[in-house]
């Protein structure tokens, strides 16, 4: 695709489901970036893989927070055992490699924990 | 850690006022972006900014990067209502790690 598909859009789930969240980067972009934007809020770092590999995860809450990337392309973001607090926008974006390259985002996927 | 503080967090100006919004880091910045994210939107790439003491201009809106890179500023003159939205700036400290400031939400009164 022409930029970078995030799926759901929305999810409502129960507290104490898992649940899965996709992103679809731009092809050829090896960075891959997730973020977490609560209602009017700034966005707040999760974790970036560069290729398959996160070299930094620091941004994830707790261990309920999981992600992974497979062939350079996919990433997926899990979280176990929803709470209320996890509602929020999760925005992926990627970018081709250097740092001065600029980030496309997605659309984002809402999830709502009820 | 390695964070970047925006200023003001909110800004509500008459349509006409300029408008500036400051990013600072604590630490030396690699290179600076910035992002226009509008009601209901996500984040869009304005323009990036490198080396120090930069300035860059995009029709009403002037951009710099500080002396020490540390800091940097978005200024709009003569505010229209199509500028309403969330600015943030986002900078990489020497990785790809790519850390986005508070941002600063601006609204404009006709």
């Amino acid at each position: 695709g022409a930029g970078v598909s995030q799926s759901p859009s929305n999810k409502v789930t129960e507290k104490g489901k898992d649940v899965e969240l996709r992103c679809d980067p731009i092809s050829g972009h090896t960075a891959l970036y997730w973020y977490r934007q609560s209602l009017g809020q700034g966005l707040e770092f999760l974790i970036y893989f560069q290729g398959n590999s996160a070299p930094d995860k620091s941004g994830l809450p707790s261990d309920r927070f999981s992600a992974e990337r497979t062939g350079g392309s996919v990433s997926t973001l899990t979280i176990q055992r929803t709470q209320q607090e996890d509602s929020a926008v999760y925005l992926c974006a990627s970018r081709r490699t250097g740092l001065t390259t600029e980030a496309f985002f997605g659309q984002g996927t809402r999830l709502t924990v009820v | 850690g390695q964070q970047v503080m925006q200023i003001p967090q909110y800004q509500h100006v008459q349509e006409g006022e300029d408008f500036t919004t400051y990013c600072n880091s604590s630490t030396t910045l690699s290179n600076i972006q910035w992002y226009k994210q509008r009601p209901g939107g996500h984040p869009v790439f304005l323009i990036q900014l490198v080396k120090s003491g930069e300035v860059k201009k995009q029709k009403r809106l002037t951009f710099q990067f500080g002396e020490a890179k540390k800091n940097s500023s978005l200024h709009i003159t003569a505010t229209q209502t199509t500028d309403v939205g969330t600015y943030f700036c986002a900078g990489n400290f020497g990785n790809e790690k790519l850390t986005f400031g508070t941002g600063t939400r601006l609204t404009i009164i006709p």
